[in-house]
């Protein structure tokens, strides 16, 4: 494997689910980023994490937890999601410690929630 | 005032021709500029960085930057079929924040 991997490509949910969606970076990066893209809507950054200590949490609701147990595994916890929360949810990597525009993208998970 | 600002487009160019995507930013104490290519159904690929004033050339793309003007544009020369997609400019804030605009789609037309 190489580069940065997500997992699952698509996940459909209902509001009362609970998920998880997963991130693995190969690239010995020190920063991962979870991002959100909707449809005609700028990338919206969600969590940073530098060296396994997050460092940005851009005002996201709580039904979205981060966990970051290494440097190399991002995980997005989902719970009592609401429609408008489909997106794509895009893992990124990077490899300075603080932050940087130089990122690594994953091909995202497209979720939809009913 | 969005922070960065793109068209959406559709922007069409013919095959061969130069492509000129633009950008505008709000913040002025912006310093990394950047822009990603993003396929239909795919993640965004950075393809270039520009940090100071000027040009910078990579093949056959060149990424131009005025902080006095708040732009940044990217232009494409000898533009493909393959080239079609969407294009997003990020902009690293004076607050370490990346800001990505809502991207150009750009169309190379045979």
């Amino acid at each position: 494997e190489t580069g940065v991997t997500q997992t699952p490509r698509h996940l459909v949910m209902g509001m009362t689910n609970k998920k998880s969606l997963k991130c693995e970076q190969h690239l010995g990066h020190n920063a991962m980023y979870w991002y959100k893209q909707s449809a005609k809507k700028p990338l919206e950054l969600m969590f940073v994490y530098s060296l396994e200590e997050r460092v940005e949490n851009n005002s996201v609701p709580s039904r979205f937890s981060p966990e970051c147990p290494n440097s190399s595994h991002l995980f997005l916890h989902l719970h009592t999601l609401q429609p408008e929360d489909s997106a794509l949810y895009l893992c990124a990597s990077s490899l300075a410690g603080g932050v940087t525009g130089e990122l690594f993208f994953g091909e995202g998970s497209r979720l939809t929630v009913l | 005032q969005k922070e960065v600002e793109q068209n959406s487009g559709p922007l069409s160019v013919p095959e061969g021709a130069i492509a000129s995507l633009n950008c505008t930013y709000s913040d002025r104490g912006s310093q990394s500029f950047f822009w990603y290519r993003q396929y239909s159904g795919k993640s965004p690929e950075l393809i270039m960085s520009i940090y100071s004033n000027g040009d910078k050339e990579d093949g056959r793309f060149t990424a131009q930057l005025n902080k006095a003007s708040q732009y940044v544009s990217l232009l494409i020369r000898d533009s493909q079929p393959s080239d079609s997609a969407t294009y997003l400019c990020a902009v690293l804030g004076s607050a370490s924040k990346i800001i990505f605009g809502s991207g150009t789609r750009l169309s190379i037309r045979p």
